[in-house]
């Protein structure tokens, strides 16, 4: 069976600092790994994935994820938080099946604010 | 233009009315996806379709149906709207990538308001 759990609903950070969104995922197969962020009255915007290549993946504006089997974690980070970074963040573990629906579950989201 | 277009972008109706929404893609994917979006729930599954004969249900697919149309036309109804159906629905397209893995793309979403 497949899960991901956002461990933390709201994270909140100045900005110019670093930013650490947490994601721990449960599958039985070798997953593939996204991070989406979705904008206020916006659509879900794919930031990066990994896909059984290398371990640290670099995404769009700065952000990049670390693929931790040993701790079945894929947390989002990002060096020096901006203002228009504020968003909600998704964190999805899909399972490929080629011959049958792959199994994409989203975790439930994390609110990003950035204090000025 | 967007690759993946939702029509209508808002929609306020009543108890017991059927609706339609649509969904449109020019990315030449096989696969579309239709999602519900409620606060601190993440995104259903409502259906899928992998191809124009092909369409599945998703967890939370009671009290909706589907139509695929075209490989670029993927239709959601909710034949009698509930108030409980009030929320931010998404559709999304998806491609099998070198490595085996499904990277999905998603619409600008429909705001429903059941009354």
């Amino acid at each position: 069976a497949q899960s991901v759990t956002q461990l933390d609903s709201h994270v909140s950070v100045s900005e110019g600092t670093p930013v650490l969104l947490r994601c721990n995922y449960s599958s039985s197969y070798s997953p593939s790994l996204f991070w989406y962020v979705q904008h206020p009255n916006k659509g879900l915007q794919l930031l990066l994935k990994y896909t059984s290549a290398a371990t640290l993946v670099k995404g769009i504006n700065g952000f990049e994820a670390e693929f931790k089997k040993s701790e079945t974690s894929f947390h989002l980070t990002k060096p020096s938080a901006h203002m228009s970074d504020a968003a909600e963040y998704f964190c999805v573990v899909s399972v490929n099946r080629y011959s049958s629906a792959s199994k994409i579950i989203f975790g439930s989201g994390t609110r990003l604010s950035i204090r000025p | 233009d967007a690759d993946v277009t939702q029509t209508p972008r808002n929609r306020i109706t009543k108890t017991g009315k059927r609706i339609m929404l649509e969904c449109s893609q020019t990315k030449g994917h096989d696969r579309m996806y239709w999602y519900r979006q409620d606060p601190g729930l993440g995104l259903r599954l409502i259906y899928y379709s992998f191809d124009v004969k092909d369409i599945n249900k998703g967890e939370i697919s009671d009290g909706y149906s589907v139509s695929r149309q075209a490989q670029a036309k993927f239709s959601l109804s909710l034949e009698s709207a509930i108030p409980n159906q009030t929320a931010l629905y998404f559709c999304a397209t998806s491609d099998l990538g070198g490595e085996g893995s499904e990277t999905q793309y998603f619409g600008p979403g429909t705001r429903l308001l059941v009354l």
